[in-house]
């Protein structure tokens, strides 16, 4: 099993659709964990933590699950923009090692 | 302010032959990261400098070696290359030893031929 797991999609949605994606982890000593966006043959930006109790940021909700070990990135009112690879990381406690996943594309069309 | 910088941005090289890879970390940084980002994968990392010393490094051959600047950029170096080294090289940068909150430079992409 892969330390770090995402269904690599394509996600094909209308503009104004929500979206959700999930990427599950195997070690539960993971400790930090992120979101990425990566644009086609462009850098990784960090998009958002992913906090124990949950975090928004406009219309971006990401969600932690410790128990099931996962985490979620929730889009509502998707855009065009939108349109990009999710990539979530997850870094062990103690360990300065992130683990990527490969990504979960998302095409937002009109 | 500026961001982390990466050069050259593309790079053809042979199998067998040697390369060096360049990064500037953003400004305030001290602690450069570096990933090899293979198509259609998330990256994966080689190895994190931090004080000039290399402090963590991920599942990768002796060929890759890196270096760490007393103006905090970076080196990376590998030799030998294989037709499986063709990649694009990330380097990112964060602050105080940590890889929360990193910065992505906008990478080298490596084509061995």
């Amino acid at each position: 099993r892969k330390e770090v797991e995402q269904d690599p999609g394509p996600f094909n949605v209308p503009e104004g659709a929500t979206v959700a994606f999930n990427c599950t982890y195997s070690n539960s000593a993971s400790q930090s964990f992120f979101w990425y966006r990566q644009d086609c043959r462009k850098e990784p930006k960090l998009l958002m933590s992913v906090y124990s109790s949950g975090n928004e940021d406009g219309r971006f909700t990401a969600q932690l699950n410790r128990a099931s070990q996962y985490i979620s990135l929730l889009i509502r009112d998707s855009k065009l923009s939108d349109s990009a690879t999710y990539l979530c990381v997850v870094t062990l406690g103690g360990s300065y090692i992130p683990t990527f996943g490969r990504g979960t594309s998302l095409i937002v069309h009109p | 302010d500026a961001g982390v910088t990466q050069s050259p941005t593309h790079l053809i090289k042979t199998r067998g032959q040697q390369v060096t890879l360049r990064c500037s970390p953003k400004s305030g940084h001290d602690t450069v990261s570096w990933y090899q980002q293979a198509l259609g994968q998330g990256p994966q990392f080689i190895f994190q400098y931090y004080e000039e010393e290399e402090r963590q490094r991920g599942n990768f051959p002796d060929r890759f070696s890196g270096h760490q600047f007393p103006n905090y950029s970076s080196e990376l170096n590998v030799n030998a290359l294989l037709l499986g080294d063709s990649a694009l090289y990330l380097c990112a940068s964060s602050s105080s030893g940590s890889t929360d909150t990193q910065y992505f430079g906008p990478g080298t992409r490596l084509t061995v031929l």
